[in-house]
């Protein structure tokens, strides 16, 4: 069973970091594409960034772009997303998502909370 | 970026309907489109994928069509079950754009 747990939200204040982290069990985690993707509370989706399956390309929504950072480590089945400079937009619940055209397992997300 | 366009935002129907939600992009995307169920304080559920390919284990009521920009997800008849929010997804050219949402409420 594919399961994907995410890990490292809470509260933090404006300007400050977090890393969210996602563990992959289930799947050969080294051969899929890797994705973040968004809620704001009571909002839509939105896609954030996604990870080739060796690392080597990267892509970001342009709101993030500079600020988030997003990394994979395949010999821990993990994916990352480092995130800097926050802000009150940035709150959202945040989710790991397996895939790239097919995004079809998804976490049950960590909420990232920006606020004074 | 790509935007999509979901409608209608909303809409409320009764079980066995047939309920029709329609996503245009504002560009070309080929057949790259997906479909999405959410229900509340749950992830997304892959519904349709390559705008007409259903995902294993979706019930066959539901379907997809469409390419280039217009694209439709059809419920043929609404079950209790199927009362979520509804998403779209281009993943032609990143950032991979979600439509804003159909919310299907109970009539």
């Amino acid at each position: 069973e594919v399961q994907l747990v995410e890990s490292g939200g809470g509260l933090v204040q404006p300007g400050g970091s977090l890393r969210l982290s996602c563990e992959a069990s289930g799947f050969t985690f080294s051969t899929y594409w890797m994705t973040w993707v968004r809620q704001a509370p009571g909002k839509g989706l939105e896609w954030v960034a996604n990870i080739k399956q060796d690392g080597s390309e990267k892509n970001y929504v342009d709101s993030v772009k500079g600020r988030f950072t997003i990394s994979r480590d395949n010999a821990k089945n993990s994916l990352y997303l480092q995130m800097n400079s926050l802000r009150p937009e940035d709150t959202a619940v945040y989710s790991c998502v397996r895939g790239r055209g097919i995004p079809d397992s998804w976490g049950q997300g960590t909420l990232v909370t920006v606020s004074s | 970026d790509i935007q999509m366009t979901q409608s209608p935002s909303s809409l409320s129907a009764s079980v066995g309907d047939r309920v029709i939600i329609t996503c245009r992009a504002s560009q070309s995307i080929s057949s790259y489109l997906n479909w999405y169920q959410q229900k509340p304080g749950k992830a997304p559920k892959l519904l349709i994928y390559a705008a007409s390919s259903l995902q294993s284990g979706v019930p066959s009521r539901f379907s997809g069509r469409g390419s280039v920009t217009d694209f439709t997800l059809t419920i043929s008849s609404l079950q209790p079950e199927d009362f979520a929010t509804y998403y779209c997804q281009q993943t032609y050219s990143t950032p991979l754009t979600f439509g804003g949402g159909t919310k299907v409420e109970i009539k």
